[in-house]
């Protein structure tokens, strides 16, 4: 089945700085790859997504890319600001069958 | 238009005994997803029910069940509680084709003592 590894698991930036956060997958046939955001008390949300046929996208200060033959795919967040600070999640989709990583906590320094 | 909606918030059970767990999704939405997160393994996949009848399963223990109603509300049971059940229940809605957004309630925090 789908194993999907994130990394890293913290990431501490100053504020206006860029994160990034990497995510590799291993089924080929996975096509779809939702990044979610979720903050203390309350349940994922989805940020940015990308499907198999594009390699990046961009929304605003977010930006994700996808190498589908390497089989990662990265979120890219530029500008950071203080609500930036939560549990970011990567994942990959085959059948409507999500796998998640495990997360990375994102903490946006002063 | 209203979000996912998870009743209880907030559940403490003993061990042995079961628990039921609801999720409302959007209206309009076909299809119910259930995960289970906790600080060890994050988030795992339980099951998803699509026009009430179970599509994908997870790999978890048949003490873990549930069901969708004809309007799509979904139930979760587990039975014999376990402390290793104490976790964060998720439950997101979509609208059930391939690849479609999910959108998730606020979770139901089960503590089992």
């Amino acid at each position: 089945g789908e194993n999907v590894e994130q990394h890293p698991s913290t990431l501490s930036v100053q504020e206006g700085d860029s994160a990034v956060i990497k995510c590799t997958y291993s089924d080929s046939a996975s096509n779809y790859f939702p990044w979610y955001k979720q903050e203390l008390g309350k349940g994922p949300q989805l940020i940015i997504d990308i499907r198999s046929n594009v390699g990046e996208k961009k929304d605003q200060r977010i930006a994700v890319t996808l190498n589908k033959t390497a089989k990662h795919f990265s979120l890219h967040i530029t500008e950071t600001q203080p609500e930036d600070s939560a549990v970011y999640f990567c994942a990959a989709n085959r059948d409507d069958k999500i796998i998640f990583g495990k997360g990375t906590r994102l903490h946006i320094l002063p | 238009k209203a979000g996912v909606t998870q009743t209880p918030r907030y559940l403490i059970k003993t061990r042995g005994q079961q628990v039921t767990l609801s999720c409302s999704p959007i209206s309009g939405h076909r299809s119910v997803s259930w995960y289970q997160q906790t600080p060890g393994q994050g988030l795992q996949f339980l099951f998803e029910y699509f026009s009430e009848t179970q599509r994908n399963k997870g790999n978890f223990p048949g003490r873990f069940s549930g069901r969708q109603f004809s309007n799509s509300r979904s139930e979760m049971n587990v039975s014999t509680l376990e402390l290793g059940d104490s976790a964060l229940y998720l439950c997101a809605s979509s609208l059930g084709t391939a690849n479609n957004e999910q959108f998730f309630g606020p979770g139901t925090r089960l503590t089992v003592l």
